[in-house]
C-alpha cells in the first residue's frame, strides 16, 4: 500500500528565503505526482503535475522535481513571500486507474 | 469556467438527520470523487465515480451513499448523520488517461457539523 510522507509538518521562514518542501513515497511505481496548495478554510489548488516520465516541472517561482527511484519529490519555492503562507500537499497516483494517495501536508508560514 | 462547485458551503445537522451534498463540474471530466478532510487524518476518499453510471467505494464509505446523476454532477448523501461525520467534504474531478493531463481539481468544500 502506497504511503506518502511530508516532513516536517510545519515550517516557518523569513520572507525572501528560498525553500524546499519534501515529499517521500514508498512505492516507486507511480503514474504521476501532483503538488497542491490549500489556504485556511479553502479547497485544494493544483500547483504542479509531474508525469512519471518527467524529472521536473516549473511554474513561476515554483519548481517541482521527481526522483522515482528514490521515492522522493521536492517543491522548491524561490524568494518566498508572505502570500506563500499555506499548507502544501503532495499526492501520488499509483497507476492509470488508481486513486491519488495524499500526504498530510506541510504548513508553511513566511514571516514579513 | 466555474471548475468544481459545491453546495452548500456550510451545514449544521442534528444527529439522525439526512442531507445531500451537491457537486458539479464544467470541465467535461469523466472521473469524480468525494473526500473528507479531518485534522490529523489528512484527506480520505469516500466514494468515486470513474465515469457516468459507475460508482465505487473508497477508503471510508460507511454511512454515505452517492449518485452520479450525469457527467457533470456527483452527489453525496448522509442518510442518518452522526457526530463522527463532522468534517470538511471536498469534491474533485479529473480527466481519465487518454483524455488529457491526468490532473485532479478540487471544489471549495462543504463544512459540515453534526451535533
Amino acid at each position: 500500500k502506497q504511503e506518502v510522507t511530508q516532513i516536517p509538518a510545519a515550517l516557518s521562514v523569513p520572507e525572501g528565503e528560498n525553500l524546499v518542501l519534501n515529499c517521500s513515497f514508498t512505492d516507486s511505481a507511480i503514474y504521476n505526482l501532483q503538488w497542491f496548495r490549500q489556504d485556511p478554510g479553502k479547497g485544494l489548488t493544483s500547483l504542479l503535475l509531474i508525469q512519471s516520465s518527467q524529472r521536473e516541472q516549473t511554474s513561476g517561482r515554483l519548481n517541482a522535481s521527481l526522483d522515482k527511484s528514490s521515492g522522493r519529490s521536492t517543491l522548491y519555492i524561490a524568494a518566498s513571500q508572505p502570500g506563500d503562507s499555506a499548507t502544501y500537499l503532495c499526492a501520488v497516483r499509483g497507476g492509470a486507474n488508481s486513486k491519488l494517495t495524499f500526504g498530510k501536508g506541510i504548513t508553511l508560514s513566511v514571516r514579513p | 469556467n466555474a471548475g468544481v462547485t459545491q453546495t452548500p458551503k456550510f451545514q449544521v445537522l442534528k444527529t439522525g438527520q439526512s442531507m445531500t451534498l451537491q457537486c458539479a463540474q464544467d470541465m467535461n471530466h469523466n472521473s469524480m470523487y468525494w473526500y473528507r478532510q479531518d485534522p490529523g487524518m489528512g484527506l480520505r476518499l469516500i466514494y468515486y465515480s470513474a465515469s457516468e453510471g459507475t460508482t465505487d467505494k473508497g477508503e471510508v464509505p460507511n454511512g454515505y451513499n452517492v449518485s452520479r446523476l450525469n457527467k457533470r454532477e456527483f452527489s453525496l448523501r448522509l442518510e442518518s448523520a452522526a457526530p463522527s461525520q463532522t468534517s470538511v467534504y471536498f469534491c474533485a474531478s479529473c480527466k481519465t488517461p487518454g483524455q488529457g493531463p491526468y490532473e485532479q481539481y478540487f471544489g471549495p468544500g462543504t463544512r459540515l457539523t453534526v451535533t
